[in-house]
């Protein structure tokens, strides 16, 4: 199976600060990569997708890059409602696996 | 607009089955693939296996390979996750979510989520 490591695991941040979340893949992956956010008791939401396409709907601040083994999420300027925890998830192969999770936090 | 709405929470005892449903709406029920994941309480999200609701196929992690069952029902748009042998380490939030395309391996929308719980 495909490891996916992200780093941070937990970060505090203030509205406003650039925010960067990296997950790494245990092997090359391509593009196969794609970011979730998910708020307390809700479910997953989709927001990027094949490492830096932006789902419709999803702020122009959340922007994604990399390929190969390394990926990073960055929100540009921190608003109130990003204050969630970011999953990565590889589909180059099943079964498919998702990172540990980055919590955003209040600073 | 597209919404997965999922069964009631279950509790059950060890060694039994669960079977969650969830109903799609507001797309072509049979031009998607739809999987499931699974979240216990502050752990990863854990993929456990996809059903291509147009011909029924499906593919399983290995992990759950010996005790799941996806099924659909094409008439009332509902998909079907059961699990068997339950145990404890099973207790978690299910989630139907469907795949993006036919199989891109990629949920753009997901259930609300169904909490699982195994206990005596």
């Amino acid at each position: 199976d495909i490891q996916m490591t992200q780093s941070p695991s937990s970060l505090s941040a203030s509205v406003g600060d650039r925010v960067t979340i990296t997950c790494r893949a245990s092997q090359t992956i391509g593009s196969y990569l794609h970011w979730y956010q998910q708020k307390p008791g809700k479910a997953p939401k989709f927001l990027i997708y094949a490492a830096s396409s932006l789902q419709s709907g999803v702020p122009s601040r959340f922007s994604g890059s990399g390929s190969g083994t390394v990926f990073t999420l960055t929100i540009s300027s921190l608003q109130p409602e990003d204050f969630a925890t970011y999953y990565c998830q590889q589909s180059y192969n099943t079964p498919l696996t998702f990172g540990g999770g980055t919590k955003v936090e209040i600073k | 607009q597209v919404q997965l709405v999922q069964s009631g929470a279950e509790l059950k005892n060890p060694g039994a089955s669960v079977k969650v449903s969830c109903k799609a709406s507001g797309y072509t029920f049979t031009s998607y693939t739809m999987h499931w994941v699974r979240q216990a309480p502050g752990q990863r999200l854990e993929w456990m296996g996809w059903i291509n609701a147009g011909n029924g196929d499906t593919r399983f992690s290995q992990k759950f390979q010996t005790r799941i069952t996806i099924t659909r029902d094409t008439s009332a748009t509902t998909v079907y996750m059961e699990l068997s042998s339950l145990r404890s380490e099973d207790t978690a939030v299910y989630y139907c979510a469907r795949d993006l395309g036919r199989v891109e391996l990629v949920a753009d929308y997901w259930g609300q989520g169904t909490l699982v719980t195994v206990s005596s």
